[in-house]
């Protein structure tokens, strides 16, 4: 299994200002991704994070907002920038265990209010 | 595109009963289905992971069931407790390892 961390754990910000997410696995990993889930809702995948490369975003999320970065093999932020409101979710990041099995671990998340 | 469904949406049972939540998924070309727990406020834990090519796992009181050509998988929770109250998601792997989740089932065990 993987142990996932994340930082900060929750945050209140104000309309307008960008916020920066890390994500620390103690293994390292090929693969991390990071998801979205907003109130009530389920867990929407924003991109796909590979060291050495171009995060891959998914429909509907573009680097201008989620700008990505992934230094190694064990770390990986996120960024939410120029925040609203509508921007209010947890955002969790999560990464494959290496092998056949693909089992993927979540970090705990990150609770963001933006008022 | 890949799309998950899970019925049903809430479920309430006394304490001991046997349940089964069903998830549904759209395109069977999927490398595993896996099975996570949300408590209010937290993470995901990871229950069962059904690789493409199993028909089922168990964990002690859970058992996963997948079939492919139906798309549809079943968690089968024996002798339910409290402490099983949660909200239960499934999610299809896609080939890149990305997974795709359903919106839920938010179980309550009544004590």
């Amino acid at each position: 299994s993987a142990v996932i961390s994340q930082k900060p754990s929750r945050d209140i910000c104000q309309r307008g200002t960008s916020l920066t997410i890390q994500c620390q696995v103690d293994s390292q990993v090929t693969m991390m991704f990071w998801y979205r889930q907003q109130p009530g809702q389920s867990l929407t995948l924003i991109a796909t994070a590979n060291q050495g490369s171009e995060a891959t975003y998914e429909s509907g999320f573009v680097i201008d907002k989620f700008p990505i970065s992934r230094p190694n093999l064990t770390f990986s932020t996120l960024t939410v920038s120029n925040m609203s409101p509508e921007d209010s979710s947890i955002y969790l990041c999560s990464a494959p265990t290496s092998g056949f099995d693909n089992e993927q671990f979540f970090g705990p998340g990150t609770r963001l209010t933006v008022l | 595109k890949q799309e998950v469904t899970q019925i049903p949406a809430a479920l309430s049972v006394p304490e001991g009963e046997n349940l089964v939540l069903n998830c549904s998924f759209t395109d069977s070309a999927i490398y595993n289905l896996q099975w996570f727990r949300q408590d209010p406020g937290k993470g995901l834990t990871s229950l069962l992971l059904i690789q493409s090519s199993q028909r089922e796992q168990t964990s002690g009181r859970l058992n996963a069931s997948l079939d492919k050509s139906s798309g549809r998988s079943t968690l089968y929770i024996a002798a339910s407790q409290p402490g099983d109250s949660a909200t239960y998601l499934c999610a299809a792997s896609g080939s890149a390892r990305q997974l795709t989740f359903g919106s839920g089932t938010q179980l309550t065990v009544l004590p």
